[in-house]
């Protein structure tokens, strides 16, 4: 299993679809897990921290399942403005501050 | 307002020179980080440092050297023995075990 493994898109979606964004990590030490949102051309920005009990912002929510090392980012009624490349980012288990970024998913959404 | 600062944001250097890439912050940050992202992959580490006169090499450090002589600035200079220096580098820096706030980047093209 790569370290840190994404969907591989890219994802077109109409506006208003729920999109369901996948990734699996290989080190079970890792503690931390997050998900940005990078935009063409740009720096990566942070979308959202994952936690274990899974946590929502607007129509955002990111789920945690540590036994099966799998993280999932769900956008709910998306919008245009939600078009851009998700990237899964996982801490590398044992070494503070040292994160491992996916590959991302291109995700369009259109009219 | 806080943030980090990449200059400049396109450089373009001959084959063979050695170049530096200045990233300063004013977050207060304690940890800094120099990624290098290629297109359709994800960022990769090339040299990070938690603390002023200490810095790590990451995954990719080969052909490039960092300073932290002051926590405001980590510097990386690219060296004419980095193969293949063309790439988006991305400076960022974060304080313990919080996610990590990027630079707008600074793309280098060596022809």
């Amino acid at each position: 299993r790569k370290e840190v493994e994404q969907d591989p898109g890219p994802f077109n979606v109409p506006e208003g679809a729920t999109v369901a964004f996948n990734c699996t990590y290989s080190n079970s030490a890792s503690q931390s897990f997050f998900w940005y949102r990078q935009d063409c051309r740009k720096e990566p920005k942070l979308l959202m921290s994952v936690y274990s009990s899974g946590n929502e912002d607007g129509r955002f929510t990111a789920q945690l399942n540590r036994a099966s090392q799998y993280i999932s980012l769900l956008i709910r009624d998306s919008k245009l403005s939600d078009s851009a490349t998700y990237l899964c980012v996982v801490e590398k288990g044992g070494s503070q501050g040292n994160l491992i970024f996916g590959k991302g998913t291109k995700l369009s959404v259109k009219p | 307002d806080g943030g980090i600062t990449q200059s400049p944001k396109y450089l373009f250097r001959k084959e063979g020179q050695n170049v530096t890439l200045s990233c300063e912050q004013n977050l207060n940050h304690d940890a800094m980080y120099w990624y290098r992202q290629d297109p359709g992959q994800g960022l990769r580490l090339i040299y990070y440092s938690q603390i002023v006169n200490d810095f790590q090499k990451g995954d990719i450090a080969e052909g490039y050297s960092v300073s932290r002589e002051k926590k405001e600035s980590f510097p990386l200079t690219v060296t004419s023995a980095q193969k293949n220096p063309t790439a988006f580098y991305l400076c960022a820096s974060s304080i313990y075990n919080s996610p990590l706030h990027f630079g707008n980047g600074t793309r280098l093209t060596v022809t």
